[in-house]
């Protein structure tokens, strides 16, 4: 399975900042992801982001307000921009491998004051 | 849309218990079928998978059967331990690779 680091773990942020969450793989994968867990909640997903391609955003988030670069591979970072209090979340990523299959990182735990 | 249903927690047993969480799914076409855990203050694991129509899923004294019919994929174990205490999720992929997860289920074993 493919070992997934973010960074940074964790951070608390003043409104109105922007806070740009870093993933990184330690293979080559086609398919990355960006999931959000609120508070208590389950993940939702925020877009898709696949080498070479514009990430496609779900219903609900939009690209200004969580731009999203994929420049290789290997690698892919997820901004939240503009934060407010309910931006307080953990954000994910993860890549799919294998027929199936699908594996996350640690999670980036962000706090809005 | 697709969408994923799980009872709600927590659930609470005693050590040795016999553990069932539902999941029940709505989806077009015939998803693969998903359980994850997350262990206090650990990230997102895959437990099991099932891919197809009967199909059981196991690991680590885990299992779920993908009941087409009834559009189930019911977690269970035959004796759980206090290190089994995590949240678990079901979730389910129609093909295009991201996931749709349901609210999550918190099971605590107690000794």
């Amino acid at each position: 399975s493919a070992v997934i680091s973010q960074k940074p773990s964790r951070d608390i942020c003043q409104r109105g900042t922007s806070l740009t969450i870093q993933c990184q793989v330690d293979s080559q994968v086609t398919m990355m992801f960006w999931y959000r867990q609120q508070p208590g909640q389950s993940l939702t997903l925020i877009a898709t982001a696949n080498q070479g391609s514009e990430a496609t955003y779900e219903s609900g988030f939009v690209i200004d307000k969580f731009p999203i670069s994929r420049p290789n591979l290997t690698f892919s970072t997820l901004t939240v921009s503009n934060m407010s209090p309910e931006d307080s979340s953990i954000y994910l990523c993860s890549v799919a491998q294998g027929a199936s299959e699908q594996y996350f990182g640690p999670g980036t735990r962000l706090t809005v004051t | 849309g697709d969408s994923v249903t799980q009872m709600e927690g927590p659930v609470t047993l005693s050590e040795e218990a016999f553990l069932t969480i539902n999941c029940t799914y709505t989806a077009t076409g015939y998803p693969s079928l998903f359980w994850y855990v997350q262990y206090p203050g650990e990230g997102l694991q895959l437990l099991l998978k099932a891919t197809k129509a009967d199909d059981k899923g196991s690991n680590k004294g885990f299992e779920a059967t993908y009941r087409k019919e009834t559009t189930s994929f019911h977690l269970e174990k035959g004796s759980v331990q206090v290190s089994d205490s995590a949240v678990y999720f079901c979730a389910l992929d129609t093909g295009r690779r991201a996931l749709t997860f349901g609210s999550g289920t918190r099971l605590q074993v107690q000794p």
